[in-house]
């Protein structure tokens, strides 16, 4: 049982072009969601993340936003740079519980320079 | 990744053979969770420890694999009789409380091989 989709493996993008990486959940639960970037052989490192109370957050070049009816977020990554090329993971978790998070399965990220 | 060491960073076992990964989290962290990675997958949260306490062990395989958090010293997850199924990464994360994703932190890994 997926609660977390990522339902793009892989996303290619030019250098200084918009980044958008799709989320969907299914679990009404979750009311905290993340953005985590993983290079190979590393752990992953957070980036950003969202209250269920929000609909947006910024930081920096990236853009979280959430739509709770259509249980799906997405984040934003403007302008993208080489350096951005990784693997990016959305979790959820639900509060109370926030060490404990869902994950889904990756969205490979290549930009080009 | 704000200090979580994790040790062996890759470990190669034969089938039936034990696998034990250590984690020692941020100084001063006190909750410690494990987490799974398989190939092409996502990452899958195993347990979730407290010092001397199991809190939530419902992502762990129901057999060969327990964790600890002694009191001194650092978490241990433990795979006994290891098949090639387990062969993953594992990775450890801690934070200092429980609220906000934000301040888990993930170690570096460690990549187990069954052989």
């Amino acid at each position: 049982d997926q609660q977390v989709k990522q339902n793009s493996p892989s996303l290619s993008v030019q250098e200084g072009r918009i980044s958008i990486l799709n989320c969907d959940y299914t679990n009404s639960m979750f009311d905290y969601f993340l953005w985590y970037k993983k290079y190979p052989a590393e752990g992953p490192t957070f980036l950003i993340s969202i209250s269920s109370i929000k609909d947006k957050n910024e930081d920096g070049r990236f853009t979280v936003f959430l739509n709770k009816s259509a249980k799906h977020l997405s984040l934003h990554i403007v302008p993208s740079q080489p350096g951005d090329s990784a693997v990016y993971f959305c979790a959820a978790s639900i509060s109370g519980n926030t060490g404990k998070l869902i994950f889904g399965q990756g969205t490979t990220l290549q930009v080009k320079p | 990744n704000a200090g979580v060491m994790q040790n062996p960073r890759h470990l190669v076992r034969r089938r039936g053979q034990e696998a034990r990964l250590r984690c020692s989290p941020v100084k001063g962290h006190s909750h410690v969770y494990w987490y799974r990675q398989l190939p092409e997958e996502g990452l899958k949260f195993m347990v979730y420890l407290q010092k001397e306490n199991i809190i939530d062990e419902s992502g762990m395989p129901k057999e060969r694999f327990s964790a600890e958090f002694p009191k001194e010293g650092p978490s241990i997850l433990r795979i006994q009789q290891v098949v090639r199924g387990d062969s993953a990464a594992y990775f450890c994360a801690s934070s200092p409380q429980t609220g906000g994703g934000n301040t888990i932190y993930f170690g570096e890994g460690s990549w187990l091989t069954v052989v």
